[in-house]
This record gives structure tokens, C-alpha cells and sequence, in this order.
């Protein structure tokens, strides 16, 4: 199994909702990514968990909470968010750097996320 | 400073015709270089990577990509483009060791008939 899955595939929700994306992969890797994306952009890093703990926070806002219950799922809270925060998210994994020293990443589809 | 750059941002090819995809990096290690594909609303698909030896690397799809140290580049070709690969492409760069992916900003191939 090569497949990262991401749910929901789009999510609408309001600037007061908590809502939560969900990333799965069983492909034995221990490295998993968060991304945003805005249209006619490449993605942006957001948090990078390697071994279940959260390994890099590029400065993202608290509205976003990152979660790794366990080595093949990853979690992203949304909260409060702004009609800027409007993107698509990806999710992604890799192996992990303890296992091998280049960083092959495979992506999700994506979470279209609209906040009204 | 690390970076890519795709010079391109759109491009118009033929369908049938050749395709030739620019991608230059600065790194200040041994460059590990990807061509990710990236059909509209979609998640990125790898297309082809370079870690080391051959410097012609063959990817999916009928996509090869060339290493060049001395130019710093990382060309896609295609001798034969199909109306299905209209999409974004990025190219990126990693090290070793590391967590963080360098992309392009991408270039957008259209396809006409």
C-alpha cells in the first residue's frame, strides 16, 4: 500500500467551528507533513511530526493544532480560523531519517478547505 | 541561500510535440532533486528523483529528467506529450538528513490539440 488518505475531501466551515483533517498512511513511514497550498503556489511546510513527536512548527498560528496519535495517522485541529487560512491541505510521509538519509515524500490528495 | 527555480511559469506544447521542463537549484550540499506532478484540486505525484549515479533518471510516465552538477539544473523532458499531462509541475530539493523540501514555484504545461 503506496496511498496516503486524507478526509474529509473539502470542508466548509465558519470562522467560531472546530473542525478536524485526518491523514492516515501504512506505509510503515515515520516522518509525516502537513502542507498548505493556496492556488498557483507550491506547498508551504507547516509541521513535520518524526517519530510521533512534533519535530518542526514553521511559525504557524495556534489556530492550528497538530496531533500524531500513532505512527500512521495525523491529525490537524483547526480552530477560530480566518478566511485567509482558506487553501488546500496536504498531508505527507516519508521515511524517516533514522531509516535512510534522502527525504521521498508521498503525498495525500488534499483537504479543500473553505472558512466563510 | 537555498533555492529553485523554475523560469517557466506556463507553458503551450502541442499535443505529440516534445517538452522540455527548466528547473535550476542552489544548494549548499549534495542535492537530492524531484519532479512532482500536479493535476488540478489533486495531491502532488512523484514523477522522478535523483540521489546519486546516473545522472539520466526515467521516471512514470514516459518522463525522464537529466542532472546537470555544472549548470546546477534538473530538466524534465517528455519526447511526446498527451493531452492528459496539461497539470502543474514542481521541481524541488532536499538534503541529507533533513525534513524540509525546497520547491519550485512551479510551471504550468498546457496542452492544444
Amino acid at each position: 500500500d503506496t496511498e496516503v488518505t486524507q478526509t474529509p475531501k473539502h470542508l466548509v466551515m465558519g470562522m467560531t467551528n472546530k473542525k478536524s483533517l485526518k491523514c492516515e498512511q501504512h506505509m510503515g513511514h515515520r516522518a509525516m507533513y502537513w502542507y498548505k497550498q493556496k492556488a498557483k503556489k507550491p506547498p508551504e511546510l507547516m509541521f513535520v511530526y518524526s517519530y510521533e513527536k512534533l519535530s518542526i512548527n514553521e511559525s504557524v498560528p495556534s489556530r492550528f493544532s497538530p496531533e500524531c496519535p500513532n505512527s500512521s495517522l495525523l491529525n490537524l485541529h483547526l480552530h477560530a480560523l480566518q478566511p485567509e487560512d482558506s487553501a488546500l491541505y496536504l498531508c505527507a510521509s516519508s521515511q524517516g531519517i533514522r531509516q535512510v538519509t534522502y527525504n521521498e515524500q508521498f503525498f495525500g490528495p488534499g483537504t479543500r478547505l473553505t472558512v466563510l | 541561500a537555498q533555492s529553485v527555480t523554475q523560469p517557466d511559469i506556463h507553458i503551450t506544447v502541442s499535443e505529440g510535440a516534445s517538452l522540455e521542463l527548466r528547473c535550476n537549484y542552489s544548494y549548499g550540499a549534495t542535492p537530492y532533486l524531484f519532479w512532482y506532478v500536479q493535476s488540478p484540486g489533486q495531491g502532488l505525484q512523484l514523477l522522478l528523483k535523483y540521489f546519486s549515479g546516473d545522472t539520466l533518471v526515467q521516471g512514470i510516465k514516459g518522463f525522464e529528467a537529466e542532472f546537470k552538477r555544472s549548470q546546477s539544473s534538473f530538466n524534465l523532458r517528455k519526447p511526446s506529450v498527451h493531452w492528459s499531462d496539461a497539470a502543474e509541475y514542481f521541481c524541488a530539493v532536499s538534503g541529507a538528513g533533513g525534513f524540509k523540501t525546497i520547491f519550485g514555484a512551479g510551471t504550468r504545461l498546457f496542452v492544444k490539440a
